[in-house]
C-alpha cells in the first residue's frame, strides 16, 4: 500500500505571495491532518479534514486554510506569505478508529525570502 | 488545553547501551493515546510505540518499552541495546480519544529530545 504523499517537496516563495501544498493518504483513510515543524515553535497542528469537513482546527491565523477532496486528497494554502511561515509542513492520514496510528508524510519544505 | 513537555533537549548514549527519555502532559481527559514518534534526519516521521490511557500494561515493541505512570502523568521512553540507527529527534505526543470510539487526528506534540548514539 502506498504511504502518504506530498508535493512538491520543496519550495521558495517570495514575501507577500500565496502557495498551495498538497496531500495525498493512504488508500481508505479519511482522515488528513497538517502540522507545522519550525526550529522555534517545533511541531504545531494545523488542521483536521474528515470526509471533506474541517472537524479540528489548530491556532493560526486566517491565511491559513485548506480543503479535503471527495477522494481524501488535501489541500492547503497559505496566503500572504510572510517570512515566519518558513517551515516544515507534515501532513498526516489516518482511519478514524479509536486505535489507528497517523502516518505521516516526506513533508514540504516552505522557504520564504 | 493538552500540553505535553519533554524536559530534556538532547541526550547521548553509547551504543548498545540503555537510556531513558522523559515526558510529561497534563489534560483534564480520561481517554487518551499516548505516542513516541522518531524523526530521522529524513524528517520522515515515523511511529516507535503507542500507549492507550485505560491500559495498566505498559507497552512494549522490541527494544523500545515505556514506563506510563497515568497518575504523576508521565510517559517516559526507555530505548534498549541502543543502535546507530537510533539517533534521531525523538517526540512524545498525545491525541484525545472521542466517544463512541472514534478520534481526532490532533497529535499535540512534545518540544522533542535529540537522541545522539555514540559508537
Amino acid at each position: 500500500k502506498a504511504g502518504v504523499t506530498q508535493t512538491p517537496r520543496y519550495l521558495i516563495k517570495t514575501r507577500g505571495q500565496q502557495v498551495t501544498l498538497s496531500c495525498s493518504p493512504i488508500s481508505g483513510h479519511r482522515s488528513v491532518s497538517w502540522y507545522q515543524q519550525t526550529p522555534g515553535q517545533g511541531l504545531q497542528f494545523l488542521f483536521e479534514y474528515f470526509s471533506e469537513t474541517q472537524r479540528n482546527k489548530g491556532n493560526f491565523p486566517g491565511r491559513f486554510s485548506g480543503r479535503q477532496f471527495s477522494n481524501s486528497r488535501s489541500e492547503m494554502n497559505v496566503s500572504t506569505l510572510e517570512l515566519g511561515d518558513s517551515a516544515l509542513y507534515l501532513c498526516a492520514s489516518s482511519t478514524s478508529r479509536v486505535e489507528s496510528e497517523q502516518y505521516f508524510g516526506p513533508g514540504t519544505r516552505l522557504t520564504v525570502t | 488545553a493538552q500540553t505535553v513537555t519533554q524536559s530534556q533537549p538532547e541526550m547521548s548514549v553509547q551504543e548498545a547501551e540503555t537510556v531513558t527519555l522523559s515526558c510529561t502532559y497534563d489534560t483534564s481527559e480520561s481517554d487518551y493515546y499516548l505516542f513516541w514518534y522518531k524523526q530521522p534526519p529524513s524528517r520522515q516521521m515515523i511511529l516507535v510505540i503507542r500507549q492507550e490511557a485505560y491500559k495498566q500494561q505498559n507497552a512494549t515493541e522490541n527494544r523500545f518499552s515505556v514506563n506510563f505512570q497515568k497518575a504523576a502523568k508521565s510517559f517516559s521512553l526507555k530505548i534498549s541495546d541502543s543502535q546507530l540507527g537510533d539517533a534521531a529527534m525523538y517526540f512524545c505526543a498525545y491525541r484525545r480519544n472521542n466517544a463512541g470510539g472514534t478520534s481526532y487526528g490532533k497529535l499535540t506534540f512534545g518540544q522533542g529530545t535529540i537522541l545522539t548514539v555514540h559508537p
